[in-house]
């Protein structure tokens, strides 16, 4: 089968830096992507990483290693705003996209 | 900046009825998603076209069709309707420029079957 493994839930104080880990097991892997989804919300991209290694955008960063099936979002001086669930989600090849149950954050003053 | 437009935003259906939701991607996207995404859950891939032409399926049930029409607009036909098929359906749209697989997502439409 397929998986994608996150933590449910995290919780940190605004100004800190949260990282949000992502394993997968899945067929075919052609990139892991990350979103945000406030409630009542559509998903957000976030970052997308194809090849080992970190990508930085803003105050968000996400990592790739594919040799262990493993990346992270890290999410630096956090806002109350950052609070919200974020999937990874794998292409698992042509058009298809497997996304993780989400890791809700919740973030306090 | 044009987002994807989905419609309606809202419907209400009763069992064993019809439903058509409707998907406007971004203009010059040639990608379409559809995800079902269940309370409290992750989207679930449904069906995907490229270039108007079904690339790939999930776990869309067999009562479920969609098609891409030669506007780039995308329709979910969904048929003998359940009391499991209340949920948000999601319809995004990628650009593949660059090789990248980033979606953009559009509102979705809030399906509830009573």
């Amino acid at each position: 089968g397929q998986s994608l493994e996150q933590p449910s839930e995290v919780t940190a104080v605004e100004g800190a830096i949260v990282q949000i880990n992502c394993t997968y097991q899945t067929s075919g892997f052609y990139g892991l992507s990350w979103y945000q989804q406030h409630d009542g919300g559509a998903p957000t991209f976030l970052s997308y990483n194809a090849l080992d290694g970190l990508e930085e955008t803003g105050r968000f960063s996400s990592f790739l290693s594919r040799s262990d099936s493993y990346g992270y979002l890290l999410l630096q001086e956090l806002q109350m705003k950052d609070s919200a669930s974020y999937f990874c989600a794998v292409n698992t090849g042509g058009f298809k996209t497997i996304f993780g149950a989400g890791t809700r954050l919740f973030v306090k003053a | 900046a044009a987002g994807v437009i989905q419609s309606p935003r809202h419907l209400i259906k009763e069992k064993r009825e019809t439903a058509t939701l409707k998907c406007y991607p971004i203009p010059r996207h040639d990608t379409v998603y559809w995800y079902q995404q269940g309370p409290g859950q992750d989207p679930q891939f449904l069906i995907s076209f490229y270039e108007k032409m079904q690339s790939d399926k999930g776990s869309i049930p067999d009562r479920f069709s969609a098609q891409q029409f030669s506007d780039y607009h995308s329709e979910l036909n969904m048929s003998s309707l359940e009391l499991g098929d209340s949920a948000l359906y999601f319809c995004a749209s990628s650009p593949l420029a660059g090789g990248t697989y980033e979606q953009y997502f559009g509102p979705g439409t809030r399906l509830t079957v009573t």
